[in-house]
């Protein structure tokens, strides 16, 4: 079973920025947070990961919180192309990652 | 970063055949995996792939059913044996560099059709 719970759905306008939350009580101490997304057709893609920071990359910042026990994904400024099914997963060293169903993502213009 | 290419990206297959999907990466990597991707449905590991070894299978997937080939450490194929309408569905080969904390790399994916 997926270790983590996201929302099924959620709707951003174009041009907003879209917070995609994640629960994930039962972390171990060892485990990181990642984030994927799948676009429609194509294979996932990695957007970023942390530990216990708070991680800025260019697709997007990562925020756990300090309990560690759920973090938001953040796309600052969504666009039409960020629609995709955004996947949480947790993980550790030497690790298979888990997959949920995700949080399927609509930006609207 | 690591392109992976996937072959066939798509096929329709008649049931009680075979088909082998070819995973070719463009550097060496260690750990290679094979994931289904069932209509609608999220991601599920069917097997890791090491070169230099046998594949390991997770609960579910049998080597009979999807044997693994992994000759060096920028190849691999899985196959999809004696197929059937239930195998209908997106295979998807990945790629992480190390074992530690890397990020994984997915290719395109296979898009399979049993009839």
């Amino acid at each position: 079973d997926a270790k983590t719970t996201q929302p099924p759905s959620m709707d951003c306008a174009e041009g907003r920025a879209a917070n995609l939350p994640c629960n994930h009580s039962t972390i171990s101490g060892n485990e990181y947070v990642y984030w994927y997304r799948q676009i429609h057709s194509q294979g996932p893609q990695y957007i970023i990961h942390g530990l216990k920071n708070n991680e800025t990359n260019e697709m997007a910042s990562l925020i756990i919180t300090e309990d560690r026990k759920s973090s938001t994904l953040i796309l600052p400024h969504a666009t039409l192309r960020d629609t995709a099914v955004y996947y949480c997963i947790v993980a550790g060293n030497n690790r298979k990652l888990i997959w949920g169903l995700g949080t399927s993502l609509a930006v609207n213009p | 970063s690591a392109v992976i290419s996937q072959k066939p990206s798509r096929d329709i297959c008649q049931r009680g055949t075979s088909l082998t999907i070819q995973c070719q990466v463009d550097s060496q990597v260690t750990m290679m995996f094979w994931y289904r991707q069932q209509p609608g449905q999220s991601l599920t590991l069917i097997a890791t792939a090491n070169q230099g070894s046998e594949a390991t299978y997770e609960s579910g997937f049998v080597i009979d059913k999807f044997p693994i080939s992994r000759p060096n450490l920028t190849f691999s194929t899985l196959t999809v044996s004696n197929m059937s309408p239930e195998d209908s569905s997106i295979y998807l080969c990945s790629v992480e560099r190390t074992a530690m904390n890397t990020e994984a790399f997915f290719g395109q994916g296979t898009r399979l059709t049993v009839v």
